[in-house]
């Protein structure tokens, strides 16, 4: 169960394109169509972005969008806002021996 | 709107026992799955295990296979998690997350932290 990859940290101005990678193996994130990424501010709970690779729940803006190609899987955040800074960690279903869900190290943004 | 409460965290000693509880409200918590996900201090996510719908499957993370239990009460929407023998390294926040219409963890409780130390 190795954690994805994920760059340490990323930055952008506001208005700016931002985009996250994720990297995996055929196990997880090349395997499934089942990745998700989630965003957490300091002290607070993580919240839910983007689902299966590059579905958005309900009252998420459509600034951010997913998608996946291999077993690299991306976010990316268009018309960056101060509010958009924060860590954001991709998750992947797996199934190596047994089901079970692989986070990566996480990605702190910072907005300039 | 969906709610998700932890309690039951606290400061045991290595080797302790300690239950966690996450109280559901907001939706049919009957028929969908639930996680629990850890987070070290000043560190990233962990998963930790996950239940189904109605308990008929559970699976764990390696770090905490043959120690942890993961349960549910459907009849009172209470997901439970039995930590035994803890260990230094089980500190940190531990949040029980959903799997509804949004897939895995979408909705998150405010997490609860867990100290072991002596």
């Amino acid at each position: 169960q190795s954690a994805l990859t994920q760059p340490r940290s990323v930055s952008g101005s506001p208005g700016q394109s931002v985009t996250i990678s994720c990297t995996g193996t055929s196990s997880d994130v090349g395997g499934y169509n089942y990745v998700s990424w989630c965003q957490q501010h300091p002290g607070k709970a993580p919240k839910l972005m983007i689902y299966d690779v590059s579905k958005r729940p309900s009252g998420v803006p459509d600034r951010f969008s997913g998608s996946k190609s291999g077993n690299t899987a991306s976010l990316t955040i268009s018309g960056l806002q101060a509010e958009d800074e924060a860590d954001y960690y991709c998750c992947s279903y797996a199934d190596t021996y047994t089901p079970n869900w692989v986070f990566g190290g996480g990605t702190k943004l910072t907005v300039l | 709107q969906v709610q998700l409460v932890e309690s039951g965290g606290g400061v045991v000693q290595p080797g302790g026992s300690l239950r966690l509880s996450c109280a559901a409200s907001g939706f049919t918590f009957s028929v969908y799955g639930m996680h629990w996900v850890r987070q070290a201090p000043g560190k990233g996510l962990e998963w930790v295990a996950f239940i189904r719908y109605d308990g008929s499957n559970k699976y764990y993370a390696e770090s905490v296979k043959g120690r942890f239990t993961i349960s549910r009460d459907n009849s009172k929407n209470m997901l439970y998690l039995q930590m035994n023998s803890l260990r230094a390294e089980d500190t940190a926040v531990y949040y029980c997350a959903s799997k509804t219409l949004y897939g895995n963890f979408d909705y998150w409780g405010q997490g609860t932290l867990v100290t072991v130390s002596s």
